[in-house]
């Protein structure tokens, strides 16, 4: 079975500029997170979808960062515009649903370097 | 959002060494998971607990959830070179934060053959 596909892995863009990520979760997983990864830190959640729902992004900042899942599958995360501050691990992880007991499956993360 | 406090920030061991590391919040939480994360990979879950006083073990892998559910350790034993990777807490709690899982920092083992 396929894990959660994530693209680009790699992306380098300058400051200002728009970027987006995509997310494919694993086949029949109705919820969808985004997280960001600091280098040397821990994920930290931006948004979660239950099928085509947010129904937490309290984290994800607005001003700039938007998400979509609109057909309760793929999910896009894109920033616009980015900031230096940006550069990061963006990781997208899928679940059946969203219940703690509910094993969370990570994709391989995009790495953005903004110059 | 919550602080955990995961330690030691790195280890350097010797193959065959046993290792423990261990993560303490400052809130309660009735979730504690262990994730492994390589380079240029996500995370993959360890271990999971979701009881307090729970000890579970996964092969040379034995974890356990704190009795005052703020603190929870991961102890590797004969540790080998593919043990290699950040090792991360988290706690989860399923009350106004609707389920979110708080990271720690990760602890960063490297395993000397």
């Amino acid at each position: 079975e396929a894990g959660v596909v994530q693209s680009p892995r790699y992306k380098i863009i300058e400051k200002k500029q728009p970027v987006a990520f995509w997310c494919n979760p694993i086949s029949g997983h109705n919820t969808l997170y985004w997280y960001l990864q600091n280098l040397g830190q821990g994920p930290e959640l931006l948004i979660r979808y239950e099928n085509e729902e947010a129904v937490d992004d309290s984290q994800l900042p607005k001003d700039r960062f938007s998400a979509e899942r609109l057909k309760g599958v793929d999910s896009t995360l894109k920033i616009q515009p980015a900031e230096l501050g940006d550069s990061a691990v963006y990781l997208c992880a899928s679940s059946t649903s969203g219940g703690l007991t509910d094993t969370q499956y990570f994709g391989p993360g995009t790495r953005l370097t903004v110059l | 959002g919550q602080q955990l406090n995961q330690s030691p920030q790195s280890m350097f061991i010797q193959e065959g060494e046993d290792v423990s590391m261990n993560c303490t919040s400052s809130s309660i939480f009735n979730t504690w998971l262990w994730y492994k994360q390589e380079p240029g990979e996500g995370p993959v879950l360890l271990i999971a607990l979701y009881k307090a006083g729970e000890l579970t073990s996964n092969g040379r892998l034995t974890a356990q959830f704190g009795i005052t559910r703020k603190d929870s350790f991961l102890n590797i034993s004969a540790s080998i070179p593919s043990d290699v990777g950040i090792y991360f807490c988290a706690g989860g709690s399923s009350g106004s934060t609707l389920g979110r899982l708080y990271f720690g920092r990760g602890t960063q083992l490297t395993v000397w053959p």
